[in-house]
């Protein structure tokens, strides 16, 4: 079956540090996109992509980055990890436009300590 | 701009009785409309959404919901909550701006269930 993944699932990393979390998506899905999971705000993006060589920025995006060099992995990198990024990230993937629901990772606790 | 609303921050019901977990949108144009729910230490999964047609939306785990145009709103309903409902409750719209590709997401509904 098709399916998103997140690695790690659990990270714990030092300010400053530079930490890449990893999301695969096997749904053969154009766009693919980065959140993040705070209490009180919700689901807020970050970066998202349409396609290979495709980056955006979302909502949130200082102090992360993305690449896409082909359609199943969106990589998510914080450049120099802060503690106000301690934070649960989603990765998720859709088809391009129109009528279709996006399919979520599980998610990947960061700890910024 | 785009946005969508859940004024309400926590639901509680019993077990056996209906539910509505109320969700309203802002939008250019005709909206695409979402609903996932969020179990504990898990990703969002998709339940249910609307296009176009039938304005009640039948989905996942005996949900619906009803699109209401004049309104702006597209609150979720289940005829009779059961414990294992209890989640985290995301509406969530797409609209004609960049092609519906985005998603905009409301804060999110916490629904608990009491036996």
């Amino acid at each position: 079956d098709a399916e998103i993944t997140q690695s790690p699932r659990h990270k714990i990393t030092e300010t400053g540090r530079q930490v890449t979390l990893a999301c695969h998506q096997t749904w053969n899905h154009n766009n693919m996109f980065w959140y993040r999971q705070d209490l009180g705000h919700g689901l807020r993006l970050i970066h998202y992509s349409y396609g290979v060589q495709d980056t955006n920025k979302g909502e949130v995006s200082d102090g992360y980055s993305v690449s896409r060099s082909n359609t199943e992995d969106l990589p998510l990198t914080l450049e120099s990890a802060a503690s106000s990024q301690t934070s649960v990230y989603f990765c998720a993937s859709s088809l391009a436009g129109g009528t279709a629901e996006q399919f979520f990772g599980p998610g990947t606790r960061l700890t910024v300590l | 701009a785009q946005s969508v609303a859940q004024p309400e921050d926590q639901v509680n019901v019993a077990e056996g009785n209906p539910l509505t977990v109320k969700c309203t949108y802002s939008v250019s144009g005709n909206p695409y409309l979402f609903w996932y729910v969020q179990y504990p230490n898990r990703g969002l999964q998709f339940l249910l959404k609307y296009i176009t047609g039938d304005n009640l939306v039948k989905g996942s785990y005996g949900f619906e919901a009803e699109f209401n145009k004049s309104q702006t709103s597209f609150h979720l309903k289940k005829p009779s909550a059961l414990v294992s409902d209890s989640a985290l409750y995301f509406c969530a719209v797409r609209d004609k701006g960049d092609n519906f590709n985005k998603f905009y997401f409301g804060s999110g509904t916490k629904l608990n269930v009491k036996p």
